[in-house]
């Protein structure tokens, strides 16, 4: 089975400094890695993904993920954040089987940009 | 583009009422997915649909029921709402092989009284 911790529950940063919201993930098998965001009472958006190739993965609006499967981690990170990127971020896994592309999802970070 | 259309938006029930929550995607995805999203857990999987005319259990699929009526749509039942499923149920698809993203509906936000 296949799980996901996002240790930090929030994270509060003011608006211009950099950000990195960490993921860890576990499987047994080898697993795709997305991050996803979700703004209040909106359904989720993909970030950015990585299925193969080059670890570190550039996203929308400016996000940044690298792959580092020593550490089984996919940790998002952006450079200098702005006030609308307050949001709640979700890290997630599958393993595509012939069952279907099923996401494990995180607990998520709110991330909480502050002026 | 819709993407992907949950019906209704908002539902409160009573205890032992009964509802069924619509989903329709017009992507032609073959794989769709029912998750609901409690404060602190994250999304969890209650039933999926890889393909037309099959269906799955999740990891929380007691309570539910699920119906895929044809490639575009798949429906969640309540058969006696319980107060434990007040929730918001988020509707997914993709194309299980050429794609691997998961495109999500805006949600139903349920609450069971």
């Amino acid at each position: 089975a296949q799980s996901v911790t996002q240790l930090d529950s929030q994270v509060p940063v003011f608006e211009e400094a950099p950000v990195e919201l960490r993921c860890n993930y576990s499987s047994s098998v080898s697993v795709y890695l997305f991050w996803y965001v979700q703004y209040p009472n909106q359904g989720l958006q993909l970030l950015l993904k990585y299925l193969s190739g080059s670890t570190l993965v550039k996203g929308i609006n400016g996000f940044e993920a690298e792959f580092n499967k020593s550490q089984t981690s996919f940790h998002l990170r952006k450079p200098s954040v702005h006030i609308s990127d307050t949001a709640e971020y979700f890290c997630a896994v599958s393993e595509l089987t012939g069952g279907g592309n099923k996401l494990t999802f995180g607990t998520g970070t709110q991330l909480k940009v502050e002026l | 583009n819709a993407g992907v259309t949950q019906t209704p938006k908002f539902q409160v029930l009573k205890t032992g009422q009964s509802m069924t929550l619509q989903c329709a995607q017009d992507m032609n995805h073959n794989s769709m997915y029912w998750y609901r999203q409690d404060p602190g857990m994250g999304l969890r999987l209650i039933y999926y649909s890889a393909s037309e005319g099959t269906t799955d259990k999740g990891e929380v699929p007691n309570g539910y029921n699920v119906s895929r009526l044809n490639k575009r749509e798949f429906s969640l039942r309540l058969e006696s709402a319980a107060p434990s499923q007040t929730s918001v149920y988020f509707c997914a698809s993709d194309h299980r092989v050429m794609n691997t993203e998961a495109f999500f509906g805006q949600g139903t936000r349920l609450t069971v009284v």
